[in-house]
């Protein structure tokens, strides 16, 4: 069965360091997203991408996160300069349709541990 | 706004148990709703969903009903099994409000033989 795989599954980096985590979504979809689960609370979104581009994006989601489709199958989430509270669990997700009623598939997350 | 609250755990049952994890949500109109498990190592992974008022959806012995007078979507099984051990998310989709979805905390099961 197709699935999501991320990469690394734990990253840890200095403050101020940049860092790239990498998705591969399931090959048919069309629609990415980037979530993250800081320990002990909520699942967040962070942004949605569709045609090479943002289409939706959260407040988390500021000038310090991109997100970019280099290739055919990969999707990555930069954080250019890593700050003590983006220590979190990254999810990536995919799905055929758009729109929040179609089921998105997530990868096994990468823990982003920022020292 | 949309959010889901959900039921705090760890949960800790015997086998052969039944389940029930709380699920409430906050809404207007008329969201879809999702339970997703996660097991160990793995990605979350989705168990069952419910997109219209009193739809009932099940999938490996595990149910939950859409109700919107109570604004609720709890799972529910009657007999747990060790395999089921697990965190479980509960979450909420919107399509007249993008593509996002707003998850629960999620609740750790643990099933002890």
């Amino acid at each position: 069965e197709p699935e999501v795989t991320q990469t690394p599954s734990h990253q840890v980096t200095q403050m101020g360091q940049e860092v790239i985590l990498r998705c591969v979504p399931i090959s048919n979809h069309l629609y990415f997203y980037w979530y993250r689960q800081i320990l002990g609370q909520k699942v967040e979104f962070l942004v949605s991408f569709y045609n090479n581009e943002i289409s939706e994006k959260s407040e988390i989601f500021d000038d310090q996160f991109s997100v970019e489709r280099p290739d055919g199958s990969n999707f990555t989430l930069k954080i250019r300069s890593t700050k003590l509270e983006d220590s979190a669990m990254y999810f990536c997700a995919s799905s055929e349709a758009q729109g929040g009623t179609d089921t998105q598939y997530f990868g096994p997350g990468t823990r982003l541990t920022v020292l | 706004g949309n959010s889901v609250t959900q039921m705090e755990g760890p949960v800790t049952l015997s086998e052969e148990a039944f389940l029930t994890i709380n699920c409430t949500y906050t809404a207007t109109g008329y969201p879809s709703l999702f339970w997703y498990v996660q097991y160990p190592g793995e990605g979350l992974q989705l168990l069952l969903k419910a997109t219209k008022a009193d739809d009932k959806g099940s999938n490996k012995g595990f149910e939950a009903t859409y109700r919107k007078e109570t604004t609720s979507f709890h799972l529910e099984k009657g007999s747990v099994q060790v395999s089921d051990s697990a965190v479980y998310f509960c979450a909420l989709g919107r399509s007249n409000t993008g593509n996002q979805f707003y998850f629960g905390t999620g609740t750790s099961l643990t099933v002890i033989p």
